[in-house]
């Protein structure tokens, strides 16, 4: 099916580890970001990029990193998970004034 | 940068009667501001937007105003039904089409039967 996937759904790692979050989409869009969501932040943007190659820092970048070698992929790494890590991430991308959005990755830092 | 202020964080209202839900921008550039609903374990969805340029827009029981001057933005929810219980996000950027957008915390809209 045509859309934004994200994958793994859920998971669960411990401090210190690498974690890689994949997000695919099959529209084709230009743009494509992540989030993550927290109880009382809301949606807070990651990394954002507008085409392949081509990425930037949001509002809080600090201990991700992002890549995007084609225009549908856009993995989202955790380089040293921490607990203040622990969240649900959201991939979107955007055709020209609406975002949207995966399903969510949970994600828990042990 | 913008920041994006919503109030209340929680809103509990009868069925059938309204919710608003209110937001204050700080970026007197921000002209383009949507509104997203989430419900109970699923994606954020876009639900109704606003540009500059337009004081008010309307979209069957939801609408959402906008004055420029003060800064601020909300969503009316007319004849509330259950299903428009969620978490609601407003959001604020410098142009339709500019993808980067900021996010208001949310307001939690529970609808009492």
């Amino acid at each position: 099916d045509a859309g934004i996937t994200q994958s793994p759904r859920y998971k669960i790692t411990e401090t210190g580890r690498q974690v890689t979050l994949m997000c695919h989409q099959t529209w084709s869009h230009s743009y494509m970001f992540w989030y993550r969501q927290d109880l009382g932040h809301g949606l807070r943007l990651i990394y954002y990029s507008a085409a392949a190659d081509i990425t930037d820092k949001g509002e809080v970048p600090d201990g991700y990193v992002v890549s995007r070698s084609k225009t549908e992929n856009f993995p989202l790494t955790l380089e040293s998970a921490t607990r203040s890590q622990t969240s649900v991430y959201f991939c979107a991308s955007s055709f020209p004034g609406e975002l949207f959005f995966g399903e969510g990755s949970r994600l828990t830092v042990l | 940068g913008e920041n994006v202020e919503q109030h209340p964080s929680t809103l509990s209202v009868q069925e059938g009667d309204s919710a608003v839900i209110k937001c204050t921008y700080s970026d007197s550039a921000s002209n383009y501001f949507p509104w997203y609903k989430q419900e109970l374990g699923k994606r954020p969805q876009l639900i109704i937007d606003i540009r500059s340029n337009v004081g008010e827009k309307k979209d069957q029981r939801i609408a959402v105003t906008l004055n420029k001057t003060a800064k601020h933005f909300s969503l009316h929810i007319t004849e509330t039904q259950p299903e428009d219980s969620a978490v609601y996000f407003c959001a604020a950027s410098p142009d339709f089409g500019n993808e980067k957008l900021t996010f208001g915390t949310g307001t939690r809209l529970t609808i009492i039967p």
